[in-house]
């Protein structure tokens, strides 16, 4: 079975700080794709930056980035620049292809100081 | 920007008693979620639609929970009877994708249970 593993509860970081949030997934399958979705409080989540197991570049939006080590298994979202709005939950995801299944990690909160 | 409607936001419901969720999910999604998300944790898939088929409902308790999407478009999630454990977030989420996995999938706001 898959699982997705996140072993940062909590984290904080000031405000235009870079911060970068931790996950691990175990998995035999080659392919599959890999999610940082953003729950903001009292609002709904929200896909933050996808990433294709096959693809050896690592994703970018914008601010957001990832470190994708596919033999290692760890899929890291790294934030540059934080903002006060860039405070959420973080849940790291994982789908293997032609599947229904998403599972998702525990979750880091993430709060940006100012 | 089109998005998923849910409703109701909030609910709290008595052991033993039934309770209702809706769903509505982006128009032209032909495929739909149900996620529960217990406090503190990432959200558990319950059910999967593709239009109104259920493909996935291996984590569903059946004893009390039923879901459906008769034409295909929106949803409800029902429990029956209630359970102090079912007390938790119920997240609706639909994607254009029809279970390659591969699209983004697109969240409601959630409903929140509490059961008493």
């Amino acid at each position: 079975a898959q699982t997705v593993t996140q072993s940062q509860p909590e984290m904080s970081v000031q405000e235009a700080e870079t911060v970068t949030l931790s996950c691990t997934y175990d998995t035999s399958e080659s392919n599959y794709y890999l999610f940082w979705y953003k729950q903001p409080p009292s609002r709904q989540m929200i896909l933050v930056i996808r990433q294709e197991a096959y693809k050896q570049q690592n994703a970018t939006e914008n601010r957001f980035s990832v470190n994708f080590q596919k033999a290692a298994k760890s899929f890291s979202l790294k934030i540059s620049d934080s903002q006060l709005g860039d405070t959420a939950m973080y849940f790291c995801a994982f789908i293997l292809y032609n599947n229904n299944d998403m599972r998702f990690g525990a979750g880091t909160r993430l709060t940006v100081k100012p | 920007e089109a998005e998923v409607a849910q409703s109701p936001r909030y609910k709290i419901t008595e052991k033993s008693q039934a309770v209702a969720f809706w769903c509505d999910p982006i128009s032209g999604h032909a495929t739909l979620y149900w996620y529960r998300q217990i406090l503190g944790q990432g959200p558990e898939l319950l059910v999967q639609f593709q239009d109104e088929s259920v493909v996935d409902d291996s984590q569903l308790p059946k004893d009390r929970f039923s879901a459906e999407r008769l034409k295909g478009v929106d949803s409800t999630l029902k429990i029956q009877p209630a359970e102090l454990g079912d007390s938790a977030m119920y997240l609706c989420a639909s994607s254009s994708d029809r279970g390659l996995g591969s699209y983004e999938q697109y969240f409601g706001p959630g409903t929140r249970l509490t059961v008493t």
